[in-house]
């Protein structure tokens, strides 16, 4: 039930293409959903969240899905770049606002690799 | 730059030894949560303090143990370590504990 199943566990695509990264839950209490991005030998970096009364967020070029019904939400980046190429973790977390507390539940991550 | 800062980067250690790993959180955030990156784990949470009290516990286990300072930065104290000890570890900080969360830099330990 605390389980982030993340697919696929790794992505080319072609520069100029949509890179799109999918993850699953199945605790509805979860509130908050990040993507970090890591690039090797850095921490994970946050990118974009979302919570659950949104279906859709946008920054730039990456676009948050959130389909609350089937438990799903998903990453777009629109126009990737050979720079996005890193490793993306989706995630998710309840917050305890009475505990001041929102540990991460992160899925196993996706390699994404874009081709000049 | 997160403005986290691990240290020490990358450590080199024996079975059965001791460590200790530490973090300084952003300058203002009251919130320290750890982390532990291994290839057959993934990134999963250990534990976390605010403002020098324990919150959260994760999938710690019993021979690590993490404190908080006065001064807010945490160490996370590895004993009795085992070849499967051998990770990353990452500090995050985060304002008040239910906000964004900024990861450092990480600390590579190897255990031999």
């Amino acid at each position: 039930q605390q389980q982030v199943k993340q697919s696929p566990q790794s992505l080319i695509v072609q520069k100029g293409g949509i890179s799109i990264i999918n993850c699953a839950y199945e605790n509805t209490a979860f509130d908050y959903f990040p993507w970090y991005q890591q690039f090797p030998g850095k921490g994970p970096a946050l990118l974009i969240a979302i919570r659950p009364d949104v279906s859709e967020k946008k920054e730039g070029r990456f676009t948050i899905s959130f389909n609350k019904s089937a438990k799903q939400f998903s990453l777009h980046i629109m126009d990737s770049q050979p720079g996005d190429s890193a490793t993306y973790f989706c995630a998710a977390s309840i917050g305890d606002y009475g505990g001041a507390t929102n540990k991460l539940i992160f899925g196993t991550g996706t390699l994404l690799a874009v081709q000049p | 730059d997160s403005g986290v800062t691990q240290t020490p980067k990358h450590l080199i250690t024996a079975t059965g030894q001791r460590v200790t790993l530490r973090c300084s959180p952003r300058s203002g955030d009251l919130s320290v949560y750890w982390y532990q990156q291994s290839l057959d784990q993934g990134l999963q949470f250990l534990i976390q303090y605010y403002n020098g009290e324990e919150r959260a516990k994760g999938n710690i286990l019993e021979r690590f143990s993490a404190q908080q300072f006065p001064d807010l930065h945490s160490e996370l104290n590895l004993s009795s370590l085992e070849l499967g000890d051998s990770a990353l570890y990452f500090c995050a900080s985060s304002v008040q504990g239910l906000d964004t969360q900024y990861f450092g830099p990480g600390t590579r330990l190897t255990v031999l």
